[in-house]
């Protein structure tokens, strides 16, 4: 059974600090993944996509990456601002006998201090 | 604009009151799915669809229906809501991956917060 697990749970940083979240999942057989940012009480914004046979995706100061063999994925957010405090989840997308279905971790809350 | 709604956004019911909350999209999109948040317990995914007239079960589907008679809309049902399905439920949906022309990113719905009494 695949599992996604994102470390920190939370993280606080101040005002223009360069800062890595983490994703990791159990089965490296996975078709993409994708990282959201939530807003509390709000839906989820996809920021970016990475197909399996890609290694990383760019977006203005974002960055991710990934690793398929080490079940790795990491999110890069450069100079960061408050207005980037929000949750961060990121979820792998399977495929099994046709049906594709999308796991993911528990998110990452992280605070942007100004 | 390009987007999955749900209705109501917000409702507060009582147990055993049938209730359905909807979700439609605009993208001709061929999978379209329900999850449910909870704290501690993150996203989990209740039922899917792949297309019209297919649907399946995910992790969590007990006291859920729904039903995919349109390619656009796929309605979440609850026939005897009860207590711990409380929760923060989403709608999103994608292309399928079989879909080689198209980006297969997921989007999803703003979320309908449900509160059953």
């Amino acid at each position: 059974k695949q599992e996604v697990t994102q470390i920190p749970a939370a993280l606080s940083v101040p005002e223009g600090e360069n800062l890595v979240l983490n994703c990791s999942f159990t089965d490296s057989a996975i078709y993409n993944l994708q990282w959201f940012r939530q807003d509390p009480g709000k839906g989820l914004t996809s920021l970016l996509l990475i197909q399996s046979s890609q290694r990383e995706q760019t977006s203005g100061r974002l960055n991710a990456s990934l690793d398929k063999s080490s079940g790795r994925s990491t999110l890069y957010i450069a100079a960061s601002q408050p207005g980037d405090s929000a949750t961060y989840l990121c979820a792998v997308k399977k495929t099994q006998g046709g049906s594709e279905k999308l796991v993911f971790g528990k998110g990452t809350k992280l605070t942007v201090n100004p | 604009e390009a987007q999955v709604t749900q209705n109501p956004r917000y409702l507060i019911t009582v147990t055993g009151k049938k209730l359905t909350v909807t979700c439609s999209q605009n993208m001709n999109h061929e999978y379209m799915s329900w999850y449910r948040q909870d704290p501690g317990l993150g996203l989990r995914q209740i039922y899917y669809s792949m297309n019209v007239e297919v649907t399946d079960k995910g992790d969590v589907p007990e006291g859920y229906k729904v039903s995919r008679k349109e390619k656009r809309n796929f309605p979440l049902i609850l026939e005897s809501p009860s207590p711990n399905q409380t929760s923060l439920y989403f709608c999103a949906s994608s292309f399928l991956k079989s879909n080689r022309d198209r980006y297969n990113e997921q989007f999803f719905g703003p979320g309908t917060r449900l509160t059953v009494l």
